[in-house]
């Protein structure tokens, strides 16, 4: 099992609809969680991060989080054709070597809003 | 934004040249990582670094290799470049405990 599952889409929306994205992850203990944008050809871009249980909102994104069920999402609200890119979602694990923590990304959901 | 530089963008060469690919940062943070990404595909981590002389294997096996003498320099060499290593190398720095990571423009290579 990955550690962090995403479902690779591609999520197609019309304009102004609500896009939801979701990700499931394997460690009970993960304590932060966090949605990552990337326009194609482009670097990754941290846009949330969640580390209670419940929702946290900014502006049209909204991150919710479920620890019982190791369950993240992100609704984007009033969607618009800008917001079209790949999602990653990444929990913070603790190292192989035991140090410290890393970030762990899974592969990322293709969001498509189209006009 | 975040002030995290790689270079080169963009490299083209030949099989069996020795490559470097820089990356810096200017914000004091601690950890650095390099992640090889194909199109359309996932993030694979191939190395981390906690601190000036610490560095470790990621999740993909990788023939690269990595250095860690500044606390704001990390970069990646390989010694020999093959077709097989095509891809684009992000790099990425976080600070402390915190896992919020932040990114390089990211190099990407093509080995003919």
């Amino acid at each position: 099992q990955k550690e962090v599952e995403q479902n690779s889409g591609p999520l197609s929306v019309p304009e102004g609809a609500i896009a939801s994205l979701n990700c499931t992850y394997s460690d009970r203990v993960s304590q932060s969680f966090f949605w990552y944008r990337q326009y194609s050809g482009k670097s990754p871009e941290l846009i949330m991060s969640i580390y209670s249980n419940g929702d946290k909102e900014d502006g049209r994104f909204t991150a919710q989080l479920n620890k019982a069920s190791q369950y993240v999402s992100l609704l984007i609200r009033d969607s618009q054709p800008s917001d079209s890119a790949t999602y990653l979602c990444a929990v913070k694990r603790l190292s192989e070597a035991g140090g410290s923590y890393i970030p762990t990304f899974g592969r990322g959901t293709s969001l498509i809003v189209h006009p | 934004e975040a002030d995290i530089y790689q270079t080169p963008r963009y490299l083209v060469i030949g099989t069996g040249k020795k490559i470097t690919l820089e990356c810096s940062q200017t914000m004091g943070h601690d950890k650095m990582y390099w992640y090889q990404q194909d199109p359309g595909m996932e993030l694979h981590l191939i190395h981390y670094s906690y601190g000036v002389n610490s560095t470790e294997k990621g999740d993909l096996s990788s023939e690269s290799t990595v250095s860690r003498i500044r606390t704001e320099h990390f970069p990646l060499t390989l010694e020999s470049a093959r077709p097989s290593h095509t891809s684009q190398y992000l790099c990425a720095s976080t600070k402390g405990v915190s896992a919020e990571a932040f990114f390089g423009q990211g190099t990407r290579l093509t080995v003919v």
